[in-house]
């Protein structure tokens, strides 16, 4: 049964361009959250989805960030005009239901030029 | 909204001692209580929950204590181990509510 899988795991973008992390859940599960952690720093939460909905992005800027999780394929977060300040770890849960374990990722490390 | 406060935030203990993680939380609606695990540059990891119907939860060295009335909750690791070394994240949540984690806890066991 494989776990939550985000990829790439390491992308480098030059500042000004897009990136476009992707994670796709446990099977069975329906809710995807994703995360943002800085080195030596915790989990800040970004947004939470279900299939096709977003049920909770408050932790998410209003500008240049924005996720989605299709019926088809993974969800993807995805981050317009990088800047030097959107390096980071990002992770990506899922659970089968809100009270339930969230399983994690490996993460992808953006690192911005 | 759920507030969830976690100390200490650094944690250095001889290997062999126990250590005492203690978190606290402030909507009474909260009813899931998750323990993480992070090494360094992995994932975190679930270690052990507990729920509000249960007062204490036990897996070989690790325990997770809960008192519903203080809103606190805490992870007891015995006979630490070097490899017990990470930091370590609560987590609180009630149904239809995100998790909301604690900042964190970096634990080091000292051989």
């Amino acid at each position: 049964n494989a776990g939550v899988m985000q990829n790439p795991r390491h992308l480098v973008r030059r500042r000004g361009q897009e990136a476009r992390l992707r994670c796709s859940p446990m099977k069975g599960h329906s809710h995807v959250y994703w995360y943002r952690q800085l080195p030596e720093e915790g989990l800040k939460f970004m947004v939470y989805l279900q299939k096709e909905n977003i049920i909770d992005e408050s932790g998410m800027p209003k500008e240049r960030f924005s996720a989605e999780f299709p019926k088809e394929g993974p969800s993807i977060l995805r981050i317009q005009q990088v800047v030097r300040g959107d390096s980071a770890a990002y992770f990506c849960a899922s659970s089968g239901d809100t009270d339930q374990p969230q399983h994690f990722g490996d993460g992808t490390r953006l690192s911005i030029l | 909204g759920e507030n969830v406060e976690q100390h200490p935030s650094t944690l250095s203990v001889q290997e062999g001692d126990s250590a005492v993680i203690k978190c606290t939380y402030s909507d009474s609606a909260s009813n899931y209580f998750p323990w993480y695990k992070q090494e360094l540059g992995k994932r975190p990891q679930l270690i052990i929950d507990i729920r509000s119907n249960v007062g204490e939860k036990k897996d070989q060295r690790i325990a997770v204590t809960l008192n519903k009335t203080a809103k606190h909750f805490s992870l007891h690791i015995t006979e630490t181990q070097p490899e017990d070394s990470a930091v370590y994240f609560c987590a609180a949540t009630a149904y239809g509510q995100n998790f909301v984690f604690g900042p964190g806890t970096r634990l080091s066991v000292l051989p």
